[in-house]
């Protein structure tokens, strides 16, 4: 399995900033997909980040709110953007190691964010 | 689309009792499935996962599952549950061609009493 770290793992930020967390894996892998989980609620998909293209949004999510860079195979961020005491979460950075169609994800521990 | 309901929001055991949760998904044909848990301030760690074969899967830390196509039911069982377990389990659901993109349940938070 592989080691993906995510930082910051926690922060408190005001509202109207913007956060970038980061995610680093120790391999390199072709898929990378960041999470929100709200608070009490299960895991949504915001987006696919593949290498050397831009990302894919999941429908209710868009780039202007949350960018994300992946410039290599084992680096990825995501920005929460303008933020509202609404994206207060848990951000987590997930990975599809062999990039293979029964590959199952890994995920980091996650960034706890409050916003307010 | 797809979608996946655990029923149970919180359940309660015993230390050394066993253990069901229970996992429902809606598909048109069969997914890929998973059991995820994730203990406090912790991210999600695969428990097990069925993609086909044989429909009861063994997992890590003792648990395993049993996919029921009739009853398009994952239901994860451990036979004697440790103290130790008590942690947040999500069921979820990939589809072929699209398995890495998985939709998620609610979760069943699970309490170990001693």
């Amino acid at each position: 399995s592989a080691v993906i770290s995510q930082k910051p793992s926690r922060d408190i930020c005001q509202r109207g900033t913007s956060l970038t967390i980061q995610c680093q894996v120790d391999s390199q892998v072709t898929m990378m997909f960041w999470y929100r989980q709200q608070p009490g609620q299960s895991l949504t998909l915001i987006a696919t980040a593949n290498q050397g293209s831009e990302a894919t949004y999941e429908s209710g999510f868009v780039i202007d709110k949350f960018p994300i860079s992946r410039p290599n195979l084992t680096f990825s961020t995501l920005t929460v953007s303008n933020m509202s005491p609404e994206d207060s979460s848990i951000y987590l950075c997930s990975v599809d190691i062999s990039g293979t169609e029964n590959s199952p994800l890994h995920f980091g521990n996650g960034t706890r964010l409050t916003v307010t | 689309a797809q979608s996946v309901t655990q029923p149970d929001i919180h359940i309660t055991v015993s230390e050394g009792a066993s253990l069901e949760l229970r996992c429902n998904y809606s598909y048109g044909a069969t997914p890929y499935l998973f059991w995820y848990v994730q203990s406090p301030g912790q991210g999600l760690q695969l428990l097990l996962k069925y993609f086909s074969g044989d429909t009861l899967v063994q997992g890590i830390k003792g648990f395993e599952a049993e996919f029921k196509r009739s009853q398009s039911s994952f239901n994860l069982r451990k036979p004697s549950v440790h103290w130790s377990d008590a942690a947040e389990y999500f069921c979820a659901v990939g589809i072929p061609g699209t398995a890495s993109k998985l939709t998620f349940g609610t979760g069943t938070r699970l309490q170990v009493t001693l």
